[in-house]
């Protein structure tokens, strides 16, 4: 079926500092991709998506582009802030059932001023 | 514009004691709904997932129950938690396409 893996964390950046988080997928076909953001004690956020490749999805600074040649989705922005610090999970849908999501495990993110 | 509601924002309950955790959307019609558990530092367990009302698939084995009496609501139950039952659960929907969203959550604590 389809998996996503994500690179471990935590990552530790200071503030300005540029961010990847590194995705990559197996998958049949080319489905869409996801990032979502899950600040601290609260639910997950839909962040940005990419629904074919090549696209580019972007949102709040952060881009991701669908890379079928490399199977990858990578998370990226040019300057963190402190108020970034969260955790990021890659998603695509399931292989057998697209009612459901795949989820990575999560990349924690800490940003110190 | 579509909201999700849980309930209650924090729990904490001694072991063995009944659970019932509330899930609601507002502004949609029958989108498929879920149930996930986040343990302390951990990734997201989908538990149960529902694409409409009385219809739940259970996805991993367990002393957890999920109902779906109304087409926006969707409830989390036990009859006698357990320690392992402690975690953030979070409830999310769908609709059309394959993106979820996910409401705030419920804090367990069971002791």
């Amino acid at each position: 079926g389809n998996s996503v893996t994500q690179m471990e964390g935590p990552v530790t950046l200071s503030e300005e500092a540029f961010l990847t988080i590194n995705c990559t997928y197996t998958a049949t076909g080319y489905p869409s991709l996801f990032w979502y953001v899950q600040y601290p004690g609260e639910g997950l956020q839909l962040l940005l998506k990419a629904t074919k490749a090549d696209d580019k999805g972007s949102n709040k600074g952060f881009e991701a582009t669908y890379r079928k040649e490399t199977t990858s989705f990578h998370l990226e922005k040019g300057s963190v802030q402190v108020s970034d610090s969260a955790v990021y999970f890659c998603a695509l849908p399931g292989k057998r059932n697209t009612d459901k999501l795949i989820f990575g495990t999560g990349t924690r993110l800490q940003v110190f001023p | 514009s579509q909201t999700i509601h849980q309930w209650p924002a924090t729990l904490v309950q001694p072991v063995g004691s009944p659970l019932s955790l509330e899930c609601t959307v507002e502004g949609t019609s029958n989108p498929n709904l879920y149930w996930y558990r986040q343990a302390a530092g951990r990734g997201l367990q989908l538990l149960f997932y529902s694409v409409g009302i009385g219809q739940i698939s259970s996805e991993v084995p367990q002393n957890l129950s999920a109902s779906r009496p109304q087409d926006r609501q969707f409830i989390l139950s036990s009859k006698k938690l357990l320690l392992s039952d402690s975690g953030f659960y979070l409830c999310a929907w769908r609709l059309g396409g394959p993106e979820q969203f996910f409401g705030p959550g419920t804090r367990l604590t069971v002791l």
